[in-house]
C-alpha cells in the first residue's frame, strides 16, 4: 500500500502557482520524498525529491515540513502543459516505488 | 541519452495468446522495473531486477507472467495465455541503485486483450 495520501484532484489557474499537498505521517528517518507526474498516455516523469531540506530545480520546488510528515510540491507558474496526475511517494534504498492514485491537476486557461 | 525505450508501443491480441514485451533501459542503469497500469489507477509494481538478478516479484504477479533480463541489459516481460483482465499499460523503468535513486520510465506498451 502507498504510504502517502493526496487529494484526488485540484484546479489551478494558468500562470498562478500550483501547490500540491502530500501527507506521509509514517515516513521513517531515511526515506526520501519523491514527486513524479504523468501526462496522459506517457510514462511517469521524475520531478523532484528531498530528504529533509527544501529543494528546488528547474521544474518545481519541494517544501518538506520540519517533522517530515507532509510536503508540498510547488509549480511556480503553472501552464496548460502542467495538467497531469501528480504522484507523491516515499522511498528508501532497496525498496520498490509504490504509487498511489495521485492528484489530478487541471490547469485552467 | 536515448532514455528508456519499450517495444511495441501497442499490442492487440486474442485471449489465450502469448505476448512478449521488450524494454531497453538507460545504458548505465543497473536496475530495471516493470509496472502495470490500468485506467485511472497509479502504476502497480510487478517486478524488478538488479543487473540480471530478479530481486523482487509482486505477490499479485500470477505464474502466467515471467520476466527476464539475461545479460543485465534489456528485459522482456512475457504473458502466457492472456486474459481480458491483462489489458493494461505495461511500463518499464530503469535507475541506478543508490540512496536516492530516481526512476526513469519508458512510454509503455498498451496491451489490449480481445
Amino acid at each position: 500500500d502507498a504510504k502517502t495520501t493526496q487529494p484526488t484532484s485540484m484546479d489551478c489557474a494558468e500562470g498562478r502557482a500550483a501547490n500540491l499537498p502530500c501527507n506521509h505521517s509514517t515516513i521513517s528517518g531515511n526515506e526520501y520524498v519523491y514527486w513524479y507526474r504523468q501526462i496522459h498516455s506517457q510514462g511517469p516523469q521524475y520531478i523532484i525529491h528531498g530528504l529533509k531540506n527544501n529543494e528546488t530545480n528547474e521544474m518545481a520546488s519541494l517544501i518538506i515540513t520540519e517533522d517530515r510528515k507532509s510536503s508540498t510540491l510547488i509549480l511556480p507558474h503553472a501552464t496548460l502543459r502542467d495538467t497531469a496526475v501528480y504522484y507523491c511517494m516515499v522511498n528508501n534504498y532497496g525498496q520498490n516505488f509504490v504509487f498511489g492514485p495521485g492528484t489530478r491537476l487541471s490547469v485552467l486557461p | 541519452d536515448t532514455g528508456v525505450s519499450q517495444d511495441p508501443r501497442h499490442k492487440i491480441t486474442k485471449r489465450g495468446q502469448n505476448v512478449t514485451f521488450r524494454c531497453d533501459p538507460i545504458s548505465e542503469h543497473n536496475r530495471l522495473y516493470w509496472y502495470r497500469q490500468t485506467l485511472g489507477q497509479g502504476p502497480e509494481f510487478l517486478t524488478y531486477f538488479q543487473n540480471e538478478a530478479q530481486l523482487e516479484k509482486s505477490r499479485l504477479l500470477s505464474d502466467r507472467f515471467s520476466a527476464e533480463r539475461p545479460k543485465g541489459s534489456f528485459s522482456t516481460l512475457e504473458i502466457q495465455r492472456t486474459e481480458q483482465g491483462d489489458s493494461a499499460m505495461y511500463l518499464c523503468a530503469s535507475s541506478q541503485s543508490g540512496g536516492d535513486e530516481k526512476l526513469f520510465f519508458g512510454s509503455g506498451t498498451q496491451l489490449s486483450v480481445l
